[in-house]
């Protein structure tokens, strides 16, 4: 079965504490993201990845980072910098190329930082 | 630069039709997507319309008017599984990103 999957679907941390939050793929997909969502919010833009090794910042990377050494993985890192880190976090993945691709997104991690 | 409007909230009864409109400004436009969200999930992708006019999908319809830079999702015989948060959304011509506004939640009741 194709898909995206991130994992863990819930996660603790301390505050203070860098924590990564896995984004994994096999659709054959070139482009990957990473969106945050706050309690009645629409999705806001972290990261993007249009190939692999290249990726590029969203609307809001302050306090985040990725990489993409391999095709398949996007993992982001919410580092002690983020200064409000509790969120749903999705990752998604699209055939790239041009936006008017589908994307389709993995079924999510939420973070809450103690 | 690119602005997305929909209505934060609506309600609608089992069985019945409901639109939801999505109003938007952009410098270059590329087509316009709608997701639906399910509370706690990952949203899934519903329709892509780039010519105006209207597109049904099963209970599904989507509508498209680019020189007003308008669109709806029209929902027909309304089943309480379809309650959920509708997305509507731009893709950018520069490169893969896709902005998304903050959606409408839709309650459904019996």
């Amino acid at each position: 079965d194709g898909g995206i999957t991130q994992s863990p679907k819930y996660l603790f941390r301390k505050e203070g504490q860098n924590v990564t939050l896995s984004c994994e793929q096999n659709l054959n997909h070139d482009a990957m993201y990473w969106y945050r969502q706050d309690p009645g919010q629409g999705l806001r833009l972290i990261y993007y990845s249009q190939i692999v090794n290249d990726f590029q910042k969203g609307d809001i990377a302050e306090g985040y980072s990725v990489s993409r050494e391999k095709k398949e993985s996007f993992p982001l890192t919410v580092t002690s910098a983020q200064k409000n880190p509790t969120a749903f976090y999705l990752c998604a993945s699209s055939i790239g190329g041009t936006s008017y691709n589908e994307q389709f997104f993995g079924p999510g991690t939420r973070l809450t930082v103690l | 630069g690119q602005n997305i409007d929909q209505p934060t909230e609506m309600t609608a009864t089992e069985g019945a039709i409901v639109q939801i409109n999505c109003t938007y400004q952009t410098s270059g436009f590329n087509g316009l997507f709608w997701y639906q969200q399910h509370a706690g999930e990952a949203p899934t992708f519903l329709s892509y319309n780039v010519l105006d006019g209207l597109e049904e999908k099963g209970r599904f319809s989507s509508f498209l008017s680019r020189s007003k830079g308008y669109s709806y999702l029209l929902l027909k015989e309304l089943q309480m599984k379809d309650s959920a948060s509708y997305l509507c959304a731009l893709p950018m011509n520069r490169d893969d990103k896709i902005i998304f506004g903050k959606g409408t939640r839709l309650h459904i009741l019996p």
